[in-house]
């Protein structure tokens, strides 16, 4: 079936430093979703790139979306300690509907202060 | 957001009892979700419904039963719990017409004993 795979599963990093996490479906997407889920907390969306070669920008945050459209990035500049959590991709789980969304395994990011 | 609520937060019940979560919404949006989270395994979907009356099967829906009589209720079931079924649930809705941007409840832990 349908897989969205998602790298690291952890990461730690130096407050400042950048992060990346990177997303790849086993099939092409129609669009991919990024959801942000603090420690104890419950996802939260934060943007979906639908174009080929889509790239959009919240301050600090960078996503891309594959030419293909079967990969994503979301790429973090000079990290701070609000960026704490775990970031999920997610695109749909079929192609006939954008609602049943396969999320990722997530990325695990910790900021050592 | 107060816009979905989850009850109860924190559960603990013993293996083959019947338990019941529930999910209420107030922005009558038309999908709600049904997902678990595991470590190592991200979300996955088990129920999802596109309007009152209208359910679907996700990727790991066995021993699960949901229903929806009324738009703003989405509850799950799990017929005879099971250990396996000690989880982290997450209800969620969307709405057609947007970016099928999903709104998360805060969660209930379900331990099942």
């Amino acid at each position: 079936g349908q897989q969205v795979m998602q790298i690291p599963q952890y990461q730690h990093v130096q407050e400042g430093e950048d992060f990346t996490t990177y997303c790849n479906s086993s099939t092409t997407l129609s669009n991919i979703q990024w959801y942000k889920q603090r420690p104890g907390g419950h996802p939260v969306f934060l943007i979906q790139l639908v174009k080929s070669g889509e790239v959009k920008k919240q301050k600090r945050l960078t996503f891309q979306f594959g030419e293909a459209k079967k990969n994503s990035s979301l790429h973090i500049t000079a990290t701070q300690t609000t960026d704490v959590g775990t970031y999920f991709c997610a695109g749909p789980l079929s192609n006939f509907g954008n609602e049943k969304l396969t999320f990722g395994t997530g990325t695990r990011l910790t900021i050592i202060p | 957001d107060a816009g979905i609520t989850q009850s109860p937060r924190y559960k603990i019940t013993e293996t083959g009892r019947q338990v019941t979560l529930m999910c209420h919404q107030t922005w009558s949006h038309s999908y709600m979700f049904w997902y678990r989270q595991d470590l190592g395994h991200g979300l996955r979907l088990i129920y999802y419904s596109a309007a009152a009356d209208i359910t679907d099967k996700g990727e790991v829906s066995d021993g699960y039963v949901v229903s929806r009589s009324k738009t703003e209720n989405f509850p799950l079931t799990l017929e005879s719990a099971t250990r396996s079924q000690t989880s982290v649930y997450f209800c969620a809705s969307s709405v057609v017409g947007t970016d099928f941007e999903a709104f998360f409840g805060q969660g209930t832990r379900l331990t099942v004993v």
